[in-house]
């Protein structure tokens, strides 16, 4: 399978402890993306890597929010001291330049 | 500030009929214009796209129309088959002097094929 992976699936976690999701992308593509979607919303842009360097961050992405892509391949995004408003579908893209790829999301559930 | 609206939370066409699915936007930068169909449980799938240089695309089934007067575009399946049946989102991507291309997406329509 060469698509987009990412894990977990799914995540449930108590509020005020870190959490720490992955993605995979598409072997030869050199852009990755972390989007966020919550019920009834389209996915919203966290923060875009071209190769390792993080180019922009939403400012949906509070300070408690870290994303990494070393070595420009897989991806790490971290929240730490979740909240209730973490609770989200985590999107992971990746492209080459025109079409964005999406990955099958982390669910996380702050209880 | 909604920058790409789908005012259509759902629509139920039966199946072999077509699907018109409606997206607007108030961003005159957009220049590139993307389709998404979304299972549940499921990341989004990428269907069709269409630069801002044409009016319409075509693949197979799928046909994306652009009316960039109107900052409006339109999905349509024929025929429609029940495995259509998803949520699908409209996505429109900024063109600053390409950078970082990030997508800008609508709230979705619900589309029910029925058989």
């Amino acid at each position: 399978d060469t698509g987009v992976s990412q894990n977990p699936r799914h995540k449930i976690t108590k509020r005020g402890q870190n959490v720490t999701f992955r993605c995979d992308p598409i072997s030869e593509h050199n852009r990755l993306y972390w989007y966020r979607q919550t019920l009834g919303q389209g996915p919203e842009f966290l923060t875009y890597f071209q190769n390792e360097a993080q180019l922009e961050k939403s400012r949906l992405l509070s300070d408690r929010f870290s994303a990494e892509r070393p070595k420009g391949s897989f991806s790490t995004l971290e929240i730490q001291r979740t909240e209730q408003g973490d609770s989200a579908m985590y999107l992971c893209a990746s492209s080459l330049a025109g079409e964005q790829y999406f990955g099958p999301g982390t669910r996380l559930t702050v209880t | 500030d909604q920058q790409v609206k789908q005012n259509s939370p759902s629509l139920s066409v039966q199946e072999g009929r077509i699907s018109i699915l409606n997206c607007d936007y108030t961003n005159s930068m957009f220049d590139y214009f993307l389709w998404y169909k979304k299972y549940p449980a499921e990341g989004p799938t990428f269907l069709i796209s269409i630069s801002s240089i044409k009016d319409k695309n075509e693949d197979g089934r799928f046909t994306v129309f652009l009316n960039k007067s109107a900052k409006h575009l339109s999905l349509h399946i024929v025929p429609s088959q029940p495995g259509d049946s998803a949520v699908y989102f409209c996505a429109a991507r900024e063109d600053y002097g390409g950078a970082t291309n990030k997508l800008i997406f609508g709230t979705g329509t619900l589309l029910a094929v029925q058989p």
